[in-house]
Formats: C-alpha cells, structure tokens, sequence
C-alpha cells in the first residue's frame, strides 16, 4: 500500500551543522510531497512542497528534491539554528478513484544545541 | 498563525463526559479534515469534509461525531471516549479547486494549532 517513511529520531546537531531528514515513499501514481513542521505546542505548518520529479522545494533555508527514480523526498538544511528544533513531518497526497489520500509519515524530531 | 483557529486548547474529561472541539478557518477553503495525533504512531486522517459534505470516514468509532455546519466551522462531538483517545487532535482546511465534480486536487493543507485531550 501507500506508504511514508521517514528516519526515526531524535537528532541532535550542533548550532550550524548540516541537516539532512531522510525520507521515502511507497505509491503509485503521482503524488504530491510535503514537508511539515510542527514546533512546541503549536500544530503542524507547511515548510515546503513539490508536486512532480525532479521540482525542488525551498523554504528558510531547506531543501528537498522530488526523487522519483528512487522514490526519495530528502530534507536538507546547510546551517541549522537552535530555532529549528522542531518535529519534522514528511507526506504525500495523492488521488484515488475519486477520492484523496493524506499519508503522513511519523515524524522526526530535531533537536539543534547552541 | 496560519488561518485555522482551534478550542479548546486543552481538554480533560471523564468517560461519561460530552464534549465538542470546535475548528473554524478564516483562509476561505472548502475543504477540511480532523486529524489524531498519538505519540510515535503516524499522523491519523479521521474524516475529511468538502463543501460540508463529509466526504471520507476513516472507520472512526461512532464515539467520534463530527459536524460542518458550513465551510468555515467544523466541530467533532465526544462522548463516551477510551482512555486510549487522549491524543492531540488537529483540523486542517484546505482549497479543493474541484470540489463540485470530486476530481482535483486538494494540495496544501493548513493546520490548527490542535486540542491537547486527555480521557479519564
């Protein structure tokens, strides 16, 4: 079936490592994929998104390509802040006769230390 | 803030209890959803309404009861809930260009801050 998976956290990186969430997905057809992220007490917010191969999404500093010869949505930051500690959600949505599947996978939480 | 405002914030009820979630969006989308947030089990789509029409029922117990008086108001009535459903519970909305002939996409969904509910 369709399906999410992303790494099992948590990770913690120094203030100004390089970050990089894996993420792969199982579907059929051509989803959309997302990548969500939910800070302390607050619900989930879009970070970015990519609607077809090889479309790059980019936000605050995060990247994630749309990989569909390896079925790949990576996330990537360069240089993380304290302020990026946060649980990190990766999705996809896509049709099925007729109706919508919303398939989130179980998150990874970030921890970044000044 | 990101358009869809959630009450109460948090909640604690008994098993006998009756209570209601209220979600209201002020982005103008046709389209919302309840979602239950368990730790370390995947985000869990409970019911999905376009042009308040519920439209997916994800085998949800009848202990849930949701209801969309119109496109900007949706609420999820409880009674009789487990233990097992405290959880945080989060509303989206979203815009579904093609919702009166049910093709399209419904693309980016916009999340409420969530319900924190614990059952005793």
């Amino acid at each position: 079936g369709d399906s999410v998976t992303q790494m099992e956290g948590p990770v913690t990186l120094s203030e100004e490592a390089f970050l990089t969430i894996n993420c792969t997905y199982t579907a059929t057809g051509y989803p959309s994929l997302f990548w969500y992220v939910q800070y302390p007490g607050e619900g989930l917010q879009l970070l970015l998104k990519a609607t077809k191969a090889d479309d790059k999404g980019s936000n605050k500093g995060f990247e994630a390509t749309y990989r569909k010869e390896t079925t790949s949505f990576h996330l990537e930051k360069g240089s993380v802040q304290v302020s990026d500690s946060a649980v990190y959600f990766c999705a996809l949505t896509l049709s099925r006769g007729g109706t919508y599947k919303y398939i989130f996978g179980t998150g990874t939480r970030l921890k970044v230390l000044a | 803030e990101t358009g869809v405002t959630q009450t109460p914030r948090h909640l604690v009820m008994g098993m006998t209890n009756k209570k209601s979630l209220k979600c209201e969006q002020h982005l103008g989308h046709n389209a919302m959803y309840w979602y239950k947030q368990s730790a370390k089990k995947p985000l869990e789509l409970m019911f999905v309404y376009s042009l308040e029409e519920r439209v997916e029922n994800n085998s949800v117990p009848s202990r849930f009861s949701p209801e969309c008086p119109n496109s900007s108001h949706l609420f999820l009535h409880l009674h009789t809930l487990q233990p097992e459903d405290s959880a945080l519970y989060l509303c989206a909305s979203s815009q579904d260009p093609n919702a009166a002939s049910g093709g399209g996409r419904r693309d980016t969904q916009y999340f409420g801050p969530g319900t924190r509910l614990t059952v005793l």
